[in-house]
């Protein structure tokens, strides 16, 4: 079983509408998730960091369920500028302090005008 | 706001060949994560550095190394370099997470093509 698993999608749905995507992780243990977009051929950039309690950040909320291991992330009033891959990300629990990050394989997201 | 810098953007090497990439941090931060994404792949997380000392291993495979400098600055050094080596490699940089939630920044990456 993957670490991470995400719906690859894609996901096809008009300017204006509500997007929610899902993940899992398998690690327990784990403490620290982010919300990553990559558009094609660029790097990933943190999109949200998501905490226990929720977070919302304009049109965008993170959330983590710890019981059943996954979180969520909810976009409202889509644009077509949110086009891209959404990668779910657990951090490596190593115990080195500086961990690495484990990425799913990403849902891909279109908006259509 | 200043970014991670990554150099070169893109690489052109021969099977065998060497090859080192580097990786400048944004201001400040003294942490960096090392990354490989292959085509239509996630990114698959290398290596990591906090003050010169490597802090966790993943996926690197042997004929690569890497370290971090006093200035933060790190290098990926690539040798005897394989068709499969041909990937995006990312530099990410952070504050260490005694003192953060591990939020990395992504350099642009460099696209190493193996021939």
């Amino acid at each position: 079983r993957k670490e991470v698993e995400q719906d690859p999608g894609p996901f096809n749905v008009p300017e204006g509408a509500t997007v929610a995507f899902n993940c899992t992780y398998s690690n327990s243990a784990s403490q620290s998730f982010f919300w990553y977009r990559q558009d094609c051929r660029k790097e990933p950039k943190l999109l949200m960091s998501v905490y226990s309690s929720g977070n919302e950040d304009g049109r965008f909320t993170a959330q983590l369920n710890r019981a059943s291991q996954y979180i969520s992330l909810l976009i409202r009033d889509s644009k077509l500028s949110d086009s891209a891959t959404y990668l779910c990300v657990v951090v490596r629990d190593s115990g080195g302090g500086a961990d690495g990050l484990t990425f799913g394989k990403g849902t891909h997201l279109i908006i259509q005008p | 706001a200043a970014g991670v810098i990554q150099s070169p953007r893109h690489l052109i090497k021969e099977k065998r060949e060497t090859a080192t990439l580097k990786c400048y941090p944004i201001p400040r931060h003294d942490t960096v994560y090392w990354y490989q994404q292959g085509p239509g792949q996630d990114p698959q997380f290398l290596i990591s550095f906090y003050e010169k000392m490597q802090s966790d291993k993943g996926s690197i495979p042997d004929r690569f190394s890497a370290q971090q400098f006093s200035d933060y600055h790190s290098e990926l050094n690539m040798s005897s370099l394989e068709l499969g080596d041909s990937a995006l490699y990312f530099c990410a940089s952070s504050f260490h997470p005694r003192t953060s939630y591990n939020e990395q920044f992504f350099g642009p990456g460099t696209r190493l093509t193996v021939l």
